[in-house]
């Protein structure tokens, strides 16, 4: 089982950029399937994007190509999702998720836009 | 949104079963395995079912996962009051239109 561990609450202006970090420990870091889910509030599961770093590039869902950026840092078995023009709708909660079925989940960051 | 539809609600008496749906298409459950992820109220969704009917650890017998076509079920048996949560299913989808990992639009399952 792998542990993930997600940075904190964050609260940005519409416009802005958010970076959510995400600690793995346990397991081998560099051949992970490492995901990015969101849940905006009351609603279901999105899947973002996602990155196995020993390949080094992520691969997005359509709807956030050019807004969303997922890497990751061997070195500290941290992996990044940063989020840019936000807007209202990008308030929810973003979970980092391990495993090509999704075996284990962060505890979640909440992001909040406003204006 | 999504590409994968469940019913949006189901509810039983303890000890009963339900039967959760998950419908898509040959991009996606009909040429992938299908997952389902178990989501109680406030946490963090959790693995229940991979490669469509293979428990994962920790997950009860009463848990079990089918798939037929573009179609794929989850079956709760001897519902308990702990199972009142919010399931989703999910797969690989090949059509990069909606992007690589797609889940189902979710299902909250009361118990009476």
């Amino acid at each position: 089982q792998v542990l993930l561990e997600q940075s904190g609450a964050e609260l940005k202006k519409t416009g802005s950029s958010v970076k959510v970090s995400c600690k793995a420990s346990g397991g081998t870091f560099r051949t992970y399937s490492i995901n990015w889910v969101r849940q905006a509030p009351g609603q279901g599961l999105e899947w973002m994007g996602g990155i196995i770093p020993v390949f080094g590039t992520g691969k997005y869902a359509q709807k956030f190509q050019g807004r969303v950026t997922i890497t990751a840092d061997e070195s500290t078995s941290t992996a990044y999702m940063g989020l840019s023009s936000l807007r209202l709708e990008d308030t929810a909660v973003y979970f980092c998720v391990v495993g090509l079925t999704f075996d284990d989940w962060g505890q979640g960051t909440q992001v909040t836009v406003s204006s | 949104q999504s590409v994968l539809t469940q019913p949006p609600s189901m509810s039983a008496d303890p000890g009963q079963k339900v039967t959760i749906s998950c419908s898509g298409s040959s991009s996606n459950i009909g040429n992938n395995h299908v997952s389902w992820y178990q989501q109680l109220p406030g946490k963090a969704p959790r693995l229940l079912i991979y490669d469509t009917n293979y428990r994962a650890s920790g997950t009860p017998d009463r848990f079990s996962g089918s798939k037929s076509g573009t179609s794929a079920t989850l079956v709760i048996t001897r519902l308990q009051a702990g199972d009142e949560a919010d399931y989703y299913c999910g797969t690989w989808d090949r059509s990069l239109s909606v992007g690589l990992y797609v889940f189902g639009t979710g299902t909250t399952v009361s118990v009476l």
